[in-house]
């Protein structure tokens, strides 16, 4: 099984700030890797596919990059939606797998 | 627009069964795959499984095999999640979600079905 960690656990940042969101995997995944978002009582929402294309709908703000083993989420410029939990995936091999989750809260 | 709706929370006691059911809109039910993840109180998300809508093959996580069975109703563009021999580590939330084209991202969610296994 791939087993995915991110980092960091809990992230504080001020609005308007970039935050950096780091995912690897245990082995390769190739670009076969998604980003979620999710708010407290809310399903997880799609953010980026395919390591960095963004779903539709997401804003720009949203960015994914990274092939392999590494992967980066950057959010450019915090908003006040964007505090959140953040989930990878990834899909390349059974199981599909799940990072623990980065929580992004306001500093 | 594309929508998941599931059915509602579900209260059982060790060792029953839960059926969960997410009925699908606004697209060719057969044409995309249906996976069910669930997520423990305050715990990250967990993939239990994947059926293709389009000739019911499945995948399922190994730690539930043996206690879970997924299926379709393509006539009504349902898909239900089955749990046997329920434990209170099963409390969880249980999502259905649409898998991405030809691919295993999941987009959209259904909203969630809350499963309470206590005695």
């Amino acid at each position: 099984e791939i087993v995915m960690t991110q980092s960091p656990a809990t992230l504080s940042v001020s609005p308007g700030e970039r935050a950096t969101l780091s995912c690897r995997a245990s082995q390769s995944v190739n670009s076969n890797l998604a980003w979620y978002q999710q708010k407290p009582g809310q399903a997880p929402r799609l953010l980026i596919y395919g390591a960095s294309t963004r779903a539709t709908g997401i804003p720009a703000r949203f960015s994914g990059s990274g092939s392999g083993t590494e992967f980066t989420l950057t959010i450019s410029s915090l908003q006040s939606e964007d505090f959140a939990v953040y989930y990878c995936q990834q899909y390349n091999y059974w199981p599909w797998t799940f990072g623990q989750g980065t929580k992004v809260e306001i500093k | 627009q594309v929508q998941l709706v599931q059915s509602g929370a579900e209260v059982k006691k060790p060792g029953a069964s839960v059926k969960v059911s997410c009925k699908a809109s606004g697209y060719t039910f057969t044409s995309y795959a249906i996976s069910w993840v669930r997520q423990a109180p305050g715990q990250g998300l967990e993939w239990m499984g994947w059926i293709s809508t389009y000739n019911g093959n499945t995948n399922y996580a190994q730690k539930l095999q043996g206690r879970v069975t997924m299926t379709t109703d393509t006539s009504t563009s349902t898909a239900y999640m089955e749990l046997r021999s329920l434990r209170s580590d099963d409390t969880a939330v249980y999502y259905c979600a649409k898998a991405g084209a030809a691919a295993g991202w999941f987009d959209p969610w259904g909203q969630g079905t809350l499963v309470t296994v206590s005695s």
